[in-house]
């Protein structure tokens, strides 16, 4: 079955430290995007890419980095300099931007938490 | 900022009763799209709109966009305990494409 997977489900950082999350995607699509959800909130885009070897900031990109070395692959490193790092982050992805008509396909998300 | 509005935050009902929520964007829409996402769970795309006064069903659940493309709602039929969840709306801009997301509606079904 095609699908976006997003490892881990659950992960613990230490303040200080920098993290990886991981986003696989099997569908073929062009374009995947990272966003962060808090609670009662809507979600708010990180990063986005369009093409492997491409990608831009979203509305909220400080303190994160993001590479998009292969078409299937886009992970996302939390960095130290994230002030509020503890979030629901969500990796989609789409064959077009979605602004064209295409939803997104969303993974089941990391629950990142600062201890 | 340019935002997509959502209303009520939260909406509770009883099984059987019906429920609304309500998108309204400050600029004109290319496209709006509706979203759901289970409590715990990821936003799973529903729908999308696209043509001035768009109506569409999906069973017990209507989606409208209205005829300026800067509003829209979702309204559900005779609820179930299925439908918990929150309802996102994710409009498009016209000018630029770029997806806005509503803060979405949280649907709590008192049994």
């Amino acid at each position: 079955d095609g699908g976006i997977t997003q490892s881990p489900k659950y992960l613990f950082r230490k303040e200080g430290q920098n993290v990886t999350l991981s986003c696989e995607q099997n569908l073929n699509h062009d374009a995947m995007y990272w966003y962060r959800q808090d609670p009662g909130q809507g979600l708010r885009l990180i990063y986005y890419s369009q093409i492997v070897n491409d990608f831009q900031k979203g509305d909220i990109a400080e303190g994160y980095s993001v590479s998009r070395e292969k078409k299937e692959s886009f992970p996302l490193t939390v960095t130290s300099a994230q002030k509020n790092p503890t979030a629901f982050y969500l990796c989609a992805s789409s064959i077009e931007n979605p602004g064209q008509g295409y939803g997104y396909t969303f993974g089941s998300g990391t629950r990142l938490t600062v201890v | 900022g340019q935002q997509v509005m959502q209303i009520p935050q939260y909406q509770h009902v009883q099984e059987g009763e019906d429920f609304t929520t309500y998108c309204n964007s400050s600029t004109t829409l290319s496209n709006i799209q509706w979203y759901k996402q289970r409590p715990g769970g990821h936003p799973v795309f529903l729908i999308q709109l696209v043509k001035s006064g768009e109506v569409k069903k999906q069973k017990r659940l209507t989606f409208q966009f209205g005829e300026a493309k800067k509003n829209s709602s979702l309204h559900i039929t005779a609820t179930q305990t299925t439908d918990v969840g929150t309802y996102f709306c994710a409009g498009a801009r016209s000018r630029d494409d770029k997806i806005i997301f509503g803060k979405g509606t949280r649907l709590h079904i008192l049994p």
